[in-house]
């Protein structure tokens, strides 16, 4: 069945520093692939999507392409704000309701 | 337009206790999902349903655990006989038709005690 693997957590980076956070996938078919993103005490947010291979989805400087051959959907930004600090989810969506990963915190410190 | 409203945001029920839980989905959107969040883990899928229809209950415990979506009125997840171990954060999502991104609620967070 569907599946997603991403890094676990917690990460602490300093601010302005690079962050990446992994996520492979395995499916069948020709899934759809988000990021959302979770902050103290809310819901869920739609953070960035990407509908097909080699797509990009960006969103407050955040990055992630889709790429088929690597089965991998990894989470990317240049430079990260104290504001940043979160949980992080990739997501599958193919024929099945959603896949979550077990999700990535991100701890940014001034 | 509101996002989508879950009430209560939190809940407190005794062993043995019946919880109900409420979601209004975003205004247009038809389909209904309940996923439930453990402490430090991600979102398990529950229930998936559109108006007065079950689409996919496969998370869904057998016993103790039901949801439904009526034709007037918000989704309603009802847990039977509490325990524990229901102890979660569940959290609601509306999309407009199937495989459009979701719209999350800001949860019901159920204490048991």
């Amino acid at each position: 069945g569907n599946s997603v693997t991403q890094m676990e957590g917690p990460v602490t980076l300093s601010e302005e520093a690079f962050l990446t956070i992994n996520c492979t996938y395995t499916a069948t078919g020709y899934p759809s692939l988000f990021w959302y993103v979770q902050y103290p005490g809310e819901g869920l947010q739609l953070l960035l999507k990407a509908t097909k291979a080699d797509d990009k989805g960006s969103n407050k400087g955040f990055e992630a392409t889709y790429r088929k051959e690597t089965t991998s959907f990894h989470l990317e930004k240049g430079s990260v704000q104290v504001s940043d600090s979160a949980v992080y989810f990739c997501v599958l969506s193919g024929n099945t309701p959603l896949v979550f990963g077990k999700g990535t915190r991100l701890s940014v410190i001034a | 337009n509101a996002g989508v409203m879950q009430n209560p945001r939190h809940l407190v029920r005794r062993r043995g206790q019946e919880a109900r839980l409420r979601c209004s989905p975003m205004k247009g959107h038809s389909h209904v999902y309940w996923y439930r969040q453990l402490p430090e883990e991600g979102l398990k899928f529950m229930v998936y349903l559109q108006k007065e229809n079950i689409i996919d209950e496969s998370g869904m415990p057998k016993e103790r655990f039901s949801a439904e979506f009526p034709k007037e009125g918000p989704s309603i997840l009802r847990i039977q006989q509490v325990v524990r171990g229901d102890s979660a954060a569940y959290f609601c999502a509306s999309s407009p038709e199937d495989n459009s991104p979701l719209h999350f609620g800001n949860g019901t967070r159920l204490t048991v005690t």
